[in-house]
């Protein structure tokens, strides 16, 4: 069974950092894209970032261009998103989410439970 | 690059049918056949519906279907269940090579 078990989030100061996890089983990681998709209160999904299955290629939404970077480590099937100069309209649950593909970000057909990030003073 | 276009809410009756449609651009639904429809209950993790436009993941409903015309993606739901009332998000594709939601579309039974 596919188990995604996202963590990390929390409450941080605006301009503040935070980096999630996501810890991967029941499929081959390295195999994958893997990425992170997230929703503000009231508001729709917003696909963030994806790396892909090798860890060499990273994709990003242009409103974390720059501030965010994610990243892979296969050998402990685990997910990162180090999350830098945060600001108040990046409070989201923030989603792990695995991609049916290898390079590019396109599908994901599974998701984690979800991480709160909230920044505020 | 803005979101794509769905209706905020539709509602029909059980048994019925229901098409929501998304809205995009050339840059994206319109230029590339990487339409996917994410259903998403309360509290539960969004799940795959519809990718490639039209592809029906293993295990979901043969009720889901997914078209696109020009710039216009749509789901259509056939025999409405009770279960079936949840946010629809579409998404697509671009040529940033990125992927860019629709804002929603609640579904009322």
């Amino acid at each position: 069974e596919v188990q995604l078990l996202d963590s990390g989030g929390g409450l941080v100061q605006p301009g503040g950092s935070l980096r999630l996890s996501c810890a991967a089983s029941g499929f081959t990681f390295s195999s994958y894209a893997m990425g992170w998709v997230r929703q503000a209160p009231g508001k729709g999904l917003e696909w963030v970032s994806t790396i892909d299955s090798s860890g060499s290629r990273m994709y990003y939404g242009d409103s974390v261009k720059g501030r965010f970077t994610i990243s892979r480590d296969n050998s402990k099937n685990t997910l990162y998103l180090q999350m830098n100069s945060l600001r108040a309209e990046d409070t989201a649950v923030y989603y792990c989410v695995k991609d049916t593909r290898q390079k590019l970000p396109q599908y994901f057909d599974y998701w984690g439970q979800g991480t709160l990030v909230t920044v505020s003073s | 690059q803005s979101a794509l276009t769905q209706p905020a809410s539709v509602s029909e009756s059980p048994g019925q049918s229901i098409t929501i449609s998304c809205t995009g651009t050339s840059s994206d639904i319109g230029g590339y056949n990487y339409v996917s429809w994410y259903q998403h209950h309360p509290d539960k993790a969004p799940k795959l519906m519809i990718y490639d436009v039209n592809i029906r993941p293993s295990g979901v409903s043969n009720r889901f279907s997914g078209s696109k015309s020009g710039n216009t993606a749509s789901l259509t739901i056939s025999g409405l269940q009770a279960d079936d009332e949840a946010d629809y998000f579409c998404s697509s594709s671009t040529s940033k090579t990125t992927v860019i939601f629709g804002g929603g579309t609640r579904l009322t039974v």
